[in-house]
């Protein structure tokens, strides 16, 4: 099994629906990410956790919310999803010491229609 | 952003070498990460340095300068399979010590 698990790995769905996206990791990290990426613009933070009780927002949080369901578990939600909201989203862990860097799950391409 | 920088694109041919360059600012600098990432796939890690100078791994080297804010990942004797993206990470204290990630650089190896 992967460290870290993402799914669904693709979706379409049509704007104005909501859609959750799921993250579980089995390395025993406190820390987890989500990110996005689009084409020419690198990774951009949504939201970050650092443990259980601890939610912060990234550079581009809104028409999103995430949910850090127990130490394993982090879900990313859009509301109300856009079509610029179509984009590649990684999840990522890490321990604190940040040695081994962040750990990726194989992404979720989402497509809003 | 965190002003990290590097090259936008680079092609090179099979067999020979590649430097790709990053620099970012020095303040509260812990550490640089090189990623590899393949079209629609996850990154991968490639390298960390914290220290000064060159880290060796097979066909791939990382190089440091802490006082320069400057990096550079030496990709050699360079194969189809290395045709992706690149990306350099740095952590940043004043980014609450997360990964804080460039744009990414694109290789392409041609035969």
């Amino acid at each position: 099994d992967a460290d870290v698990t993402q799914t669904p790995r693709n979706r379409i769905t049509k704007t104005g629906k909501r859609i959750m996206l799921e993250c579980s990791q089995t390395k025993g990290h406190d820390r987890m990410y989500w990110y996005r990426q689009d084409p020419g613009l690198g990774l951009r933070l949504i939201y970050y956790s650092f443990d259980v009780k601890d939610i912060n927002k990234g550079e581009i949080s809104d028409g999103y919310s995430v949910s850090r369901q127990a130490q394993a578990k982090f879900s990313l939600s859009l509301e109300s999803a856009i079509p610029n909201q179509t984009a590649l989203y990684f999840c990522a862990t890490s321990d604190s010491t940040l040695n081994y860097g962040y750990t990726f799950g194989s992404g979720t391409r989402l497509t809003v229609v | 952003g965190q002003n990290i920088d590097q090259p936008t694109e680079m092609t090179a041919t099979e067999g020979a070498i590649v430097q790709i360059n990053c620099t970012y600012q020095t303040s509260g600098f812990n550490g640089l990460f090189w990623y590899q990432q393949h079209a629609g796939e996850a990154p991968t890690f490639l390298s960390y340095n914290v220290l000064d100078g060159l880290e060796e791994k097979g066909r791939f080297s990382s190089f440091l300068s802490r006082s320069k804010g400057y990096s550079y990942l030496l990709l050699k004797e360079l194969q189809m399979k290395d045709s992706a993206s690149y990306l350099c990470a740095v952590i940043l204290r004043s980014n609450d010590y997360k990964l804080s990630f460039g744009a990414g650089t694109t290789v392409t190896v041609r035969a």
